[in-house]
């Protein structure tokens, strides 16, 4: 599987949109870009995955760019419960994958 | 839907003893379950991957006679921390990967919530 690099940390004020970088310069063309957040001491926990369309659901947007290289997860309005570790992982979809997790950014949202 | 379970959440025990944790998926049955463990600040790192009915797969520098699994059932995986000592103690995370009938076009493999593991 592709390896990916995010940045260590980030702050986002409240309210704001957070935009999380994430760098597969390696992802071959059947793998997937998936995105999980970990709150303190919880499981992870799932936020959304593509492959080279944009997407969306009710917890953020995924924008990966032409080449596929690269992608931003975007948290239109953070709030302090946003607070926690984001990880991007690149795998093959639905095909027995393991998900390997990387660094992760750990995402501070501050009033 | 596709909810996972483990226990106990929290769990304290000397040196020298064995400590079971359970990981259920509550609503759907899982033909594969992962195993990962987590230190302080730092990611979470996949030790093995449970096949129902067969033996568990280890990855590299995992000791497979120190962390037993056992996958009996297609909703229930165990890992079986023998002989713990301190440097054992850690967050210990299951997930479970859903099958077809159960996958939505969102996600395929569903977390529990976590054992912490201290050994004292």
């Amino acid at each position: 599987d592709a390896k990916t690099t995010q940045p260590t940390s980030m702050d986002c004020a409240e309210g704001r949109a957070a935009n999380l970088p994430c760098n597969h310069s390696t992802i071959s063309g059947n793998e997937y870009v998936y995105w999980y957040r970990q709150i303190h001491s919880q499981g992870p926990q799932y936020i959304i995955h593509g492959l080279k369309n944009n997407e969306t659901n009710e917890m953020a947007s995924l924008i990966i760019t032409e080449d596929r290289k690269s992608s931003t997860l975007i948290l239109p309005h953070a709030t302090l419960r946003d607070t926690a570790v984001y990880y991007c992982i690149v795998k093959w979809y639905n095909q027995g994958g393991k998900l390997i997790f990387g660094q992760g950014t750990e995402l501070s949202v501050k009033p | 839907g596709a909810v996972v379970s483990q226990h106990p959440s929290r769990v304290i025990c000397k040196s020298g003893t064995s400590v079971k944790i359970e990981c259920r998926s509550l609503d759907f049955q899982a033909t594969t379950m992962f195993w990962y463990r987590q230190f302080p600040k730092k990611s979470l790192m996949l030790m093995a991957t449970s096949n129902e009915g067969s033996k568990a797969t280890y990855e590299q520098g995992v000791e497979k006679d120190k962390f037993l699994i056992n996958h009996a059932s297609l909703t229930l995986s165990t890992l079986t921390v023998t002989s713990a000592h301190p440097e054992d103690s850690s967050f210990y995370i299951c997930s479970a990967r859903a099958p077809s009938a159960v996958v939505s076009s969102y996600n395929e493999q569903f977390f529990g919530p976590g054992t912490r593991l201290t050994v004292l």
